[in-house]
């Protein structure tokens, strides 16, 4: 059974510091990761996407990471910001490429204090 | 929320009662989703389009019907028969069904009365 874990379920840090969050998947055929970022009460939006053959993308302060052999990922938030105060899915896409082959884990949920 | 509306916000809905969820976006896509998201879950798919006037069931699409007349709509009823209906229900489209990056709505919640 396809599946995608996340961890920790949820982090408390200080503002200005580094954080990383970890997805491990058991999902086959692999073709592609992404990371996206789920406002309280709001739509998730995408912060990167990952193919087979990349190993890391940024987008900001944002940094995924991704190692296929061992089917794990991670997202580093760089400095953050009371702002990144959300929950950040990982989602793996199947081989196929349907939508009916994305399986999304359940999120960490990340709460940046002063 | 990238260019995909939907409403309402919040509904109410009492037993016994069909309603409907909007969707529509103004970006161009041929390919629309729509998501059940409960507490502690990852998101489910319920149906999915790939281009206008056709659609698949995703992995729990029971209780559920969709239809896509046009290409920046796709509305979801949530019928009697789905027993369980409260959750946050998004909307998502994107260029093609496939691997291409989804763009969701801001959601709606579903309560029952």
């Amino acid at each position: 059974k396809n599946q995608v874990e996340q961890s920790p379920q949820s982090l408390i840090i200080l503002e200005g510091k580094n954080c990383t969050l970890q997805c491990n998947y058991t999902v086959s055929p692999f073709s592609n990761l992404r990371w996206y970022k789920q406002d309280t009460g709001r739509g998730p939006v995408s912060l990167t996407i990952m193919t087979f053959s990349e190993n890391t993308k940024s987008n900001g302060r944002y940094t995924a990471t991704l190692d296929a052999d061992t089917k794990q990922s991670s997202l580093h938030i760089t400095a953050s910001q009371l702002s990144d105060s959300a929950s950040y899915i990982c989602v793996v896409g199947g081989n196929t490429g349907t939508a009916s082959k994305l399986t999304f884990g359940t999120g960490t949920r990340l709460q940046v204090t002063l | 929320d990238g260019g995909i509306t939907q409403s309402p916000k919040y509904l109410f809905r009492k037993e016994g009662q069909n309603v409907t969820l909007s969707c529509e976006q103004n970006l161009n896509h041929d390919a629309m989703y729509w998501y059940r998201q409960d507490p502690g879950q990852g998101l489910r798919l319920i149906y999915y389009s790939q281009i206008v006037n056709d659609f698949q069931k995703g992995d729990i699409a029971e209780g559920y019907s969709v239809s896509r007349e046009k290409k920046e709509s796709f509305p979801l009823t949530v019928t009697s028969a789905q027993k369980n209906p409260t959750a946050f229900y998004l909307c998502a489209s994107s260029i093609a069904q496939g691997q291409e990056t989804q763009y969701f709505g801001p959601g709606t919640r579903l309560l029952v009365l």
